[in-house]
């Protein structure tokens, strides 16, 4: 399974889009990209995923470049409730046995 | 639809003693997956199931067992607690599907200190 690597910090003002970045130059044709975040100390909480086509949802937009070898999580209109650290993982389908969860970006939404 | 469900919350034991952290889901799921996560730190996979009566090893199984009677249970066994076991620890759930979305659902956490 792919190998990601995000930033480990981010800040974003509250009420801004927060575009957060993640490269897997190593993911393969049937590796789909998932995006969770988990608040605090919470348990993580999944965001969105996708193959190769832009998705979007109530939470967020996953744009993933034409070579898949990176993808941006776009959270439109951060608020402070949006603070949390943000995982993106590549993965094959039905195979989460095998996620590999690395350090995330910890993102600071700010008033 | 409670999700998935973990107990305790909190717990405290002394080094040697021995407990069970709960962990039930009723959305049908035939996943389930054990993980600890120390502080600052991404998490680990310590045992998963495919379905009732099948378990296996993750990443970071020593210390642990667990057993899997029922599709909505997924207990997690210490047998003999040690600092290094200090960490929370996250249940999850998932369908299993060959393609698409296979979404994990975790719960709600189980903080556990040995001292």
């Amino acid at each position: 399974d792919a190998k990601t690597t995000q930033p480990p910090s981010m800040d974003c003002a509250e009420g801004r889009a927060a575009n957060l970045p993640c490269n897997h130059s190593t993911i393969s044709g049937n590796e789909y990209v998932y995006w969770y975040r988990q608040i605090h100390s919470q348990g993580p909480q999944y965001i969105i995923h996708g193959l190769k086509n832009n998705e979007t949802n109530e939470m967020a937009s996953l744009i993933i470049t034409e070579d898949r070898k990176s993808s941006t999580l776009i959270l439109p209109h951060a608020t402070l409730r949006d603070t949390a650290v943000y995982y993106c993982i590549g993965i094959n389908a039905g195979n989460n046995r095998k996620l590999i969860w690395g350090l995330g970006t910890s993102l600071a939404v700010n008033p | 639809n409670a999700g998935v469900t973990q107990t305790p919350k909190f717990r405290i034991l002394k080094i040697g003693q021995s407990m069970t952290l709960q962990c039930t889901q009723d959305m049908n799921h035939n996943y389930m997956y054990w993980y600890r996560q120390d502080p600052g730190m991404g998490l680990k996979l310590i045992y998963y199931s495919v379905g009732a009566g099948i378990t296996d090893k993750g990443e970071v199984p020593n210390g642990y067992n667990v057993s899997r009677s029922t599709t909505e249970d997924f207990p997690l066994r210490l047998e003999l607690a040690a600092p290094s076991q200090t960490s929370v620890y996250f249940c999850a759930s998932s369908h299993d599907r060959s393609s698409g979305a296979n979404v994990l659902t975790f719960g709600a956490g189980s903080r556990l200190t040995v001292l």
